[in-house]
C-alpha cells in the first residue's frame, strides 16, 4: 500500500539557519512526490514536485527538496529560514492507477515548522 | 489563469441541520475535483473525488455526500449534520490528464457544528 510518513510533528529552527523537514514514502512503481505549505486558516499552497530527472528539485520561496530513491525519502530544505516560513508543511505522493487517472494524492500528517527570530 | 473558489468561508450550523458547501473552478475544463476534510489543523482526509460530471467516488463512508452538476462545480452536502462533521473543508482540482500535475487548493470553509 502507498504511504507517506513525516516523522516529526514539529521542527524548530532559528532564523537564518538551514531547515529540513523530513518525508519518507512507500509506493509501488515510480514515485511522484509533492510538497505543500499551509498557513493558518488557509488552503494548501503548492511548493514543489519531483516527477523525474534531477534529484534536487527547486521550488517556490527558496525551498528545495532532495529525492533519494535508495532511502525512499524526499526531504524539504531551505538554506536560510525566515520567520515567515513558519507554517504547516505537507508531503504527498500520487496514487498510481490502472486504466484511469484519478489524480489522487496521499498526504503525510504534516509537520509544523516554527522559525524563531 | 485558473482559480478555485469556495463558499462560504465560515459556517456555524446546529446539529441536525442540512449542509451545502460549494466549490467552483475557473479557467479550465474537465478537471478532476476533490473534497478533503482537515480536523484539528493536521492531516487531510480525502472525502470524495470526481473525474467528470455526475461521477462521484466516495473514499470514506459517512454522513456526507457530494455532487457534480456541472463540469467545474463540486458540491458537498449533508442532510443532517453531526458534531463530528466540524472541521476545515478544502476543495482541490487537478487537470484531468497527466501524472505530473499537482493539486490546487481552494481557500477552505471552516464548519463548526454546535
Amino acid at each position: 500500500a502507498q504511504s507517506v510518513a513525516q516523522p516529526e510533528d514539529q521542527v524548530n529552527v532559528a532564523e537564518g539557519n538551514p531547515l529540513t523537514v523530513k518525508c519518507t514514502y512507500s509506493v509501488s512503481g515510480n514515485p511522484y512526490l509533492f510538497w505543500y505549505v499551509q498557513y493558518p486558516n488557509r488552503g494548501l499552497q503548492f511548493l514543489l514536485k519531483y516527477i523525474t530527472g534531477d534529484n534536487l528539485v527547486k521550488g517556490s520561496y527558496g525551498f528545495e527538496a532532495e529525492f533519494n530513491k535508495s532511502q525512499t525519502s524526499f526531504h524539504l530544505k531551505k538554506p536560510s529560514a525566515l520567520v515567515s516560513d513558519s507554517a504547516l508543511y505537507f508531503c504527498a505522493v500520487r496514487v498510481p492507477y490502472g486504466s484511469s487517472n484519478t489524480g489522487k494524492l496521499i498526504f503525510g500528517q504534516g509537520t509544523t515548522l516554527q522559525v524563531k527570530p | 489563469s485558473q482559480t478555485i473558489h469556495q463558499w462560504p468561508a465560515t459556517l456555524v450550523q446546529p446539529v441536525g441541520s442540512p449542509l451545502s458547501l460549494e466549490c467552483t473552478v475557473e479557467g479550465t475544463s474537465n478537471p478532476n475535483l476533490y473534497w478533503y476534510r482537515q480536523a484539528a489543523g493536521r492531516g487531510l482526509q480525502l472525502l470524495f473525488y470526481s473525474v467528470g460530471i455526475g461521477q462521484i467516488s466516495s473514499e470514506v463512508p459517512q454522513n456526507l455526500s457530494a455532487s457534480r452538476p456541472q463540469d467545474r462545480q463540486f458540491i458537498l452536502s449533508s442532510k443532517k449534520l453531526l458534531l463530528s462533521d466540524s472541521g476545515f473543508y478544502l476543495c482541490a482540482w487537478t487537470p484531468g490528464t497527466g501524472w505530473a500535475y499537482e493539486q490546487y487548493f481552494g481557500p477552505g470553509t471552516r464548519l463548526t457544528v454546535t
